[in-house]
């Protein structure tokens, strides 16, 4: 079964570093999202991505974030200079479409910032 | 601002029990909802989408429901097992997906 898959599981950084976080999208999918979950909170949203330009951005998803689809398979989540308040579980997430269908969720990045 | 809640906040159940979460929403205006189920530390498994015209879903011994207009979800477990055991979370799609908090559910053996 198709699945969406994230690289890496776990990513140690210290603070001020750019970090690049990967999803691989399901194959015949067209929309593209990112999540994160602080620990102990809810699921937020931060991004979602169609046809190579971004969609929609939640407060969340200011300058220090960028999103790019460098080929046919990846999905990337940029974060320019990390802060102590980045560390989250990063979820990569994507649908088939109209983009109101149902989404899949990859396995997440735990990003720890020191 | 479109807020998401559930009820409850946590749930603990023997095995065999049938039960029900509660998910409500503030704004009606949704394309869809969809509940997911969340193990510790992992991913989220989508477990049933409900589309805004529609009013239930079924798959397997979980049943969700969608009353839009008063801005209600129920997801309906039956015959619960230790398996089921996670975090159930509602989440609504209107200009994008707005997670509630969850409902941790523990089903004893």
């Amino acid at each position: 079964e198709p699945e969406v898959t994230q690289t890496p599981s776990h990513q140690v950084t210290q603070m001020g570093q750019e970090v690049i976080l990967r999803c691989v999208p399901i194959s015949n999918h067209l929309y593209f999202y990112w999540y994160r979950q602080i620990l102990g909170q809810k699921v937020e949203f931060l991004v979602s991505f169609y046809n190579n330009e971004i969609s929609e951005k939640s407060e969340i998803f200011d300058d220090q974030f960028s999103v790019e689809r460098p080929d046919g398979s990846n999905f990337t989540l940029k974060i320019r200079s990390t802060k102590l308040e980045d560390s989250a579980m990063y979820f990569c997430a994507s649908s088939g479409g109209t983009g109101r269908d149902e989404q899949f969720f990859g396995p997440g990045t735990r990003l720890t910032v020191l | 601002k479109q807020e998401v809640t559930q009820i409850p906040a946590a749930l603990s159940v023997p095995e065999g029990e049938n039960l029900v979460l509660n998910c409500s929403f503030t704004d009606s205006a949704i394309y869809n909802l969809q509940w997911f189920r969340q193990d510790p530390g992992k991913g989220l498994t989508s477990l049933l989408l409900i589309q805004s015209s529609q009013r239930e879903q079924t798959s397997g011994r979980l049943n969700a429901s969608l009353d839009k207009s008063s801005g209600r979800s129920t997801l309906y477990i039956a015959a619960s097992q230790p398996g089921d055991s996670a975090t159930y979370l509602c989440a609504v799609y209107g200009q994008n997906f707005v997670f509630g908090p969850g409902t941790r559910l523990s089903v004893l053996p």
